[in-house]
């Protein structure tokens, strides 16, 4: 089955400077690959997601890259801001009979004021 | 619109017993997941279901029954809860093939004493 891999599990940031997640999965039929933030106390919630035919997808201050020969992409932020805080999950799902994702161990962001 | 929503939020139980946790979402969603997160750990699939009366195992089945007899609803029951299910659960919704979005809801807490 696919095994996804995210590094660094703890980032520390200054306000202002940028913020970059890495990814790395495992099965080369894996097509979707979305990012979630969990906030303390909730469930996650999806900030971007991109497909394998685009290799880069921007929103804001956010953006995904996806290189599909080194299987890996990235999660971008520019500009961080304090309630950037959070931890952030990469997932990786192909097409199969429920589009099943399987997610990353997680990176705790801190945007230090 | 609710969303996804989740009872209870918050549960103790003891080594053995049984309990349900509740999902339901309003969103005429066809697929339906729940998964489950240990401390510091991504997110691991327990069960799915791609629509009413159609349900299948995920990566960490054991211990766990559902069923999904509306769209709107999905339980999940534990039996002969075990220390190694606490955990917090999360539910989640998806609609039809194509829009790959899963939307989460809040999680319940479950600690097995």
């Amino acid at each position: 089955g696919e095994n996804v891999e995210q590094h660094p599990s703890t980032l520390s940031v200054q306000e202002g400077d940028s913020a970059v997640i890495k990814c790395t999965y495992s099965d080369s039929a894996s097509n979707y690959f979305p990012w979630y933030k969990q906030e303390l106390g909730k469930g996650p919630q999806l900030i971007i997601d991109i497909r394998s035919n685009v290799g880069e997808k921007k929103d804001q201050r956010i953006a995904v890259t996806l290189n599909k020969t080194a299987k890996h992409f990235s999660l971008h932020i520019t500009e961080t801001q304090p309630e950037d805080s959070a931890v952030y999950f990469c997932a990786a799902s192909r097409n199969n009979a429920g589009n099943m994702l399987t997610f990353g161990g997680g990176t705790r962001l801190m945007v230090k004021p | 619109n609710a969303g996804v929503t989740q009872t209870p939020k918050f549960r103790i139980l003891k080594i053995g017993q049984s309990m349900t946790l509740q999902c339901a979402q309003d969103m005429n969603h066809n697929y339906m997941y729940w998964y489950r997160q240990d401390p510091g750990m991504g997110l691991k699939l327990i069960y799915y279901s791609v629509g009413a009366g159609i349900t299948d195992k995920g990566e960490v089945p054991n211990g766990y029954n559902v069923s999904r007899s509306t769209t709107e609803d999905f339980p999940l029951r534990l039996e002969l809860a075990a220390p190694s299910q606490t955990s917090v659960y999360f539910c989640a919704s998806r609609d039809i093939a194509g829009k790959e979005t899963q939307y989460f809801g809040p999680g319940t807490r479950l600690l097995v004493l």
